[in-house]
């Protein structure tokens, strides 16, 4: 039983590039989240899926756009990356509702220079 | 969503007892409280979740006072492995709300 398994761990891409980054869960979750952490800060919410077929904004979401064609796997596609958006980025995914717990992956690390 | 406050750091020693506390003044009748855990380089991992009045694990305790304005992470004879960034969340469990989390609290363990 993997978890939430993000792929890659760790990227470098230059201004302008695009990349997508993948998270699949094993656990049958219907909820799934991309977050962005900056250095010393908090998580932040960019977007949120609550079934295959469904996403929606969270609170940081320009820049960024998903996809949740199968209910274990959320992408996280950046269409033309910016030194704004270095930072790391965590999935993670939950039974249904927020009173559920969130399980979350071992991020990846994401360069833009 | 309510907004919770949290302290920035707290320092402790091992093998004591440490409670932090996260107000959030504005919760709603159907918000839950949940508290995460981060060590550097890894995602956050659930501790504890609560509703009301008192909820203990294998891991910690949480205690919500009757006006649920606040709650405290009690965390019993901590270890320098404890040290570690917690994270309060107030949330309720409609679907598509969304979680927020603040800055947490930098818990530094020493021996």
């Amino acid at each position: 039983n993997a978890g939430v398994t993000q792929t890659p761990k760790f990227r470098v891409l230059k201004t302008g590039q695009s990349m997508t980054l993948l998270c699949a869960q094993d656990m049958n979750h219907e909820y799934m989240y991309w977050y962005r952490q900056d250095p010393g800060m908090g998580l932040r919410l960019i977007h949120y899926s609550v079934g295959e077929g469904t996403t929606a904004k969270g609170e940081v979401p320009d820049g960024y756009n998903v996809s949740r064609l199968k209910k274990q796997n959320f992408l996280l596609g950046l269409e033309s990356a910016a030194p704004s958006q270095t930072s790391v980025y965590f999935c993670a995914s939950s039974y249904a509702g927020n009173d559920q717990p969130q399980h979350f992956g071992d991020g990846t690390r994401l360069s833009i220079l | 969503l309510a907004k919770t406050t949290q302290p920035i750091s707290m320092d402790s020693y091992e093998g004591q007892e440490v409670n932090i506390t996260c107000s959030h003044n504005n919760i709603a009748t159907n918000d839950y409280i949940t508290w995460y855990q981060q060590f550097p380089s890894q995602g956050p991992r659930f501790i504890i979740q609560g509703y009301k009045t008192k909820v203990t694990n294998e891991v910690a305790s949480l205690f919500i006072p009757a006006d649920r304005k606040s709650s405290t992470l009690s965390l019993p004879r901590v270890s320098l492995s404890d040290t570690a960034v917690y994270y309060c969340l107030v949330a309720p469990n409609n679907a598509g709300n969304m979680l927020t989390f603040g800055g947490g609290t930098r818990l530094m363990v020493k021996p």
